[in-house]
């Protein structure tokens, strides 16, 4: 079975541009989640969807939004990029909205 | 704004020893659980625990939270090099799946 599936796995970007994201959950898992980790840093929450539904926002600001799919599939945009932007985006599905998260290996984004 | 801290942020041992890792806070979480990333992936859950006190067992790892449900360790014995990684513990809080990480725990194990 095909684990959590993010795309593209690296990124570089230049500061002011926005960028777009993708993930695609485990079979059958309905809740989403994204997660910001800088280098040497734990993963930070930044949204959670079920149910095509926002239903968590970190601490981040309006330049980060989200999305969720009929399919359940997941897009994380970012406008407006900033150096501090530079990160591993880390998506993550879970059957229901409070079981066991499964991440994927994440985007890296590099923003100069 | 619930914080987790974990001790130390790196560990560096020679394969067959023992080690602990920390988890601490001043905030109650409904589970605490533990991932381990590699270099280039996401992290891999490796243990959840929700009853204070609780001891889970994981072949060589140990995983015990604390009575009050605030703090956690992870103890390994008898490291292997394949046990290198970083080790994250994350809060689970009552707002659906959002989790807070610690900073996590760099450990090497060199033959």
């Amino acid at each position: 079975d095909a684990g959590v599936t993010q795309s593209p796995t690296h990124l570089i970007k230049t500061r002011g541009q926005h960028v777009t994201l993708r993930c695609s959950p485990i079979s059958g898992h309905k809740s989403v989640s994204w997660y910001q980790q800088v280098l040497g840093q734990g993963p930070q929450f930044i949204f959670q969807y079920y149910e095509k539904e926002e239903r968590g926002r970190g601490n981040f600001p309006d330049r980060f939004s989200a999305r969720q799919f009929p399919n359940y599939s997941s897009e994380l945009n970012v406008n407006a990029l900033l150096l501090g932007d530079s990160a591993l985006y880390l998506c993550a599905s879970s059957f229901v909205l409070d079981s066991p998260l499964h991440f994927g290996n994440g985007t890296r984004l590099t923003v100069t | 704004t619930q914080l987790l801290e974990q001790s130390p942020q790196f560990l560096s041992i020679q394969e067959g020893e023992n080690l602990t890792v920390y988890c601490n806070s001043s905030s109650v979480f409904s589970s605490l659980q533990w991932y381990r990333q590699e270099p280039g992936e996401g992290p891999v859950l490796l243990v959840t625990v929700v009853t204070g006190g609780e001891v889970k067992k994981l072949k060589r790892l140990t995983f015990q939270f604390g009575d009050a449900r605030k703090d956690s360790s992870l103890h390994i014995t008898a490291a292997q090099p394949g046990d290198t990684g970083l080790y994250l513990c994350a809060g689970g809080s009552n707002q659906g799946g959002k989790l807070i990480f610690g900073q996590g725990t760099e450990l090497s194990v060199k033959p």
